[in-house]
């Protein structure tokens, strides 16, 4: 079966450290999204790209990038992880046949940064 | 700012009753709207998509759209205590495969 994963699914990591977290899916979908989750904001769009080589700015963009070099992956890194990027992540795609605009979710990554 | 406003809640309704949730939205070009259910400690779920002014419905669960008042529903008939969770709206941009969400409504089921 076509799914969305997220790896790991739980970090710890230091102030200052580059982190980096993964997204694969299978469902060949063009778009893939990477959101925050954090108590009192919801979801808030961090990076999207609409395929191989696009990548773009969301509405949490600072101190965060994404890299597309093909069509199931689209990691995140944090370059210089800081307590305030303490979140839990999720990565979503969209672009099936019909429904171009649902979003499906992987199981998120929760990140401590100390 | 495109934003998606809805009653954070805690909305309590007991068991077999219906649960009627709200979410209005600031883009009058969106087009498509949807409605995820999160457990706690889980990643949003989707419960529909609603394209169209009306009601759609899913076996419990109906959607409604009402564009001219950019206002979205979602009812859950005979709520169970599996539905407590909590609840987000999200709607798209005009000509854009990003989703705005809304912060979520949570809602319990008193067995």
């Amino acid at each position: 079966d076509a799914e969305i994963t997220q790896s790991p699914r739980h970090k710890i990591t230091e102030t200052g450290r580059q982190v980096t977290l993964a997204c694969h899916q299978t469902w060949n979908h063009n778009n893939m999204f990477w959101y925050r989750q954090d108590l009192g904001h919801g979801l808030r769009l961090i990076h999207y790209s609409y395929g191989v080589q696009d990548t773009n700015k969301g509405e949490v963009s600072d101190g965060y990038s994404v890299s597309r070099s093909n069509t199931e992956d689209l990691p995140l890194t944090l370059e210089s992880a800081a307590s305030s990027q303490t979140s839990v992540y999720f990565c979503a795609s969209s672009g099936g046949q019909g429904n171009t605009d649902t979003q499906y979710f992987g199981p998120g990554t929760r990140l401590t940064v100390l | 700012q495109k934003e998606v406003e809805q009653n954070s809640g805690p909305l309590s309704v007991p068991e077999g009753a219906i649960a009627s949730l709200n979410c209005t939205y600031s883009d009058r070009g969106s087009q498509s709207f949807f409605w995820y259910r999160q457990y706690s400690g889980k990643s949003p779920e989707l419960i529909m998509s609603i394209y169209s002014n009306g009601d759609k419905e899913d076996g419990r669960f109906t959607a409604q759209l009402n564009k001219a008042s950019q206002y979205v529903s979602l009812l859950i008939r005979d709520s169970q205590p599996s539905d407590s969770a909590t609840y987000l709206c999200a709607a798209s941009g005009a000509g854009s495969y990003q989703l705005t969400f809304g912060k979520g409504t949570k809602l319990s089921v008193i067995p």
